[in-house]
């Protein structure tokens, strides 16, 4: 049973605005959560990270949220750029890095 | 610097053969991870080691054996192939003294059918 889910497979953005990609679960002990970000013939590479006791985190263009009564995060990308167009997949742990729970990813395209 | 590579990028076996796909890392990570990624789900962990000599299981261990004898490199094998064991894998390594993003780097995947 998944325990991260992405309920978008895709997600499609004019460049200059905003993309927001969602990403819920269902273990409640999940207390560290990632993006991570994919081209195509590529790995995944970290993107943003956030620990469950914040409810946000920036690093530029890219912000998490984290709503834990909702078991929910997000992923804000303002402004899209064509250069983000790529496979997001958001992923979870529980006590520690050895077990990460990933989504099944949205696929983001950035309209010139 | 190379980061994680993983060989070969690309397999055809039939069911029931043999293969070992290599991962090896150049960062001197301790940390050695297999996922596989199959479509509509999310990565999932076969198997991992945490140092040179060690492994240990995953959420989808079955049917893969791993061996760690040296620091830099990680083997997943499959003795007896299925076709459910069509999919895409990848490899991680990790410095476990980096809490930011539990510093994964990814190789760039092996795709394997079997038919």
């Amino acid at each position: 049973d998944q325990q991260v889910k992405q309920n978008s497979p895709s997600l499609s953005v004019q460049e200059g605005r905003i993309s927001i990609l969602n990403c819920d679960y269902t273990n409640s002990m999940f207390d560290y959560f990632l993006w991570y970000k994919k081209y195509p013939a590529e790995g995944p590479t970290f993107l943003i990270s956030i620990s469950s006791i914040k409810d946000k985190n920036e690093d530029g263009r890219f912000t998490v949220f984290l709503n834990k009564s909702a078991k929910h995060l997000s992923l804000h990308i303002v402004p899209s750029q064509p250069g983000d167009s790529a496979v997001y997949f958001c992923a979870a742990s529980e006590g520690g890095a050895n077990n990460l729970f990933f989504g099944t990813g949205t696929r983001l395209t950035v309209i010139p | 610097n190379a980061g994680v590579t993983q060989t070969p990028k690309f397999r055809v076996l039939k069911t029931g053969q043999s293969m070992t796909l290599l991962c090896a890392q150049d960062m001197n990570h301790e940390y050695m991870y297999w996922y596989r990624q199959d479509p509509g789900m999310g990565l999932r962990l076969i198997h991992y080691s945490v140092g040179e000599g060690t492994t240990a299981k995953g959420e989808v261990p079955d049917g893969y054996n791993v061996s760690r004898l040296k620091k830099q490199n990680f083997l997943l094998g499959l003795e007896s192939a299925a076709p459910s064991q069509t999919s895409v894998y990848f490899c991680a390594s990790r410095d476990p003294s980096r809490q930011a993003n539990y510093g994964y780097t990814f190789g760039s995947g092996t795709r394997l059918t079997v038919v």
